[in-house]
């Protein structure tokens, strides 16, 4: 097990067209995180999901924001119509969800944006 | 509401000097605290966490309850110890400082 995957590890994009990330988490990880990070920024919580369910979501992630995590293993996030200000770094992590360590996440590499 | 506040944005200490990075939060309940690190050109990881009351490359962190703080100490700056640095706290949801950069001068 590598740890948690993310592809593309960049996207150079224009304006208004569509993305997609993806998101493999560690194996048997029943929670999976998306984060959003800019430069001198820490990550900023999106949303989160225990196994399919999306659990909670942030007042950041806008209407064009969708995340998606299926069948309980991979994720997804598309953002729609993109703008210049969603060029940032785009983390996803994931944790066990149970046990002592559970709260623990472990994060991919990240996927970097920048929308022209 | 969850806050997790990193006063500094960037510390410089002279290697050998000891090293505090400070973390205060606002959380209802009882959360769990973590630190997380990201040295250059990799991805952030977890340094330690507070229940688990260990010390890490010789870095320590006590929960403050009364003082709402969680800073993170260690007696010997190392020159390998400069990184970006999360505090970090949750249960479910895990949310983020801004960070500190932690710069060790030779």
């Amino acid at each position: 097990d590598t740890g948690v995957s993310q592809d593309p590890r960049h996207k150079i994009t224009k304006r208004g067209q569509n993305v997609t990330f993806r998101c493999d988490p560690i194996s048997e990880h029943n929670r999976l995180y998306w984060y959003r990070q800019t430069l001198g920024q820490g990550p900023e919580f999106l949303t989160y999901f225990q196994n399919e369910a999306q659990l909670e979501k942030s007042r950041l992630l806008s209407d064009r924001f969708s995340a998606e995590r299926p069948k309980g293993s991979f994720s997804t996030l598309e953002i729609q119509r993109t703008e210049q200000g969603d060029s940032a770094m785009y983390l996803c992590a994931s944790s066990t969800g149970t046990g002592g360590a559970g709260n623990t996440i472990y994060f991919g590499e990240g996927s970097w944006l920048t929308v022209v | 509401a969850q806050r997790v506040t990193q006063p500094e944005k960037l510390l410089s200490v002279f290697k050998g000097a000891p090293v505090e990075l400070k973390c205060n939060y606002s959380y209802s309940g009882s959360p769990e605290l973590f630190w997380y690190v990201q040295y250059s050109r990799q991805r952030l990881q977890l340094l330690l966490r507070h229940i688990s009351r260990e010390s890490i490359k010789g870095f320590t962190a006590d929960l403050n309850k009364g003082e709402t703080s969680f800073h993170l100490k260690k007696p010997f700056a190392q020159e390998e110890d400069s990184a970006m640095y999360y505090c970090a706290l949750g249960r479910a949801k895990i949310i983020f400082g801004k960070g500190t950069r932690l710069h060790i001068l030779p």
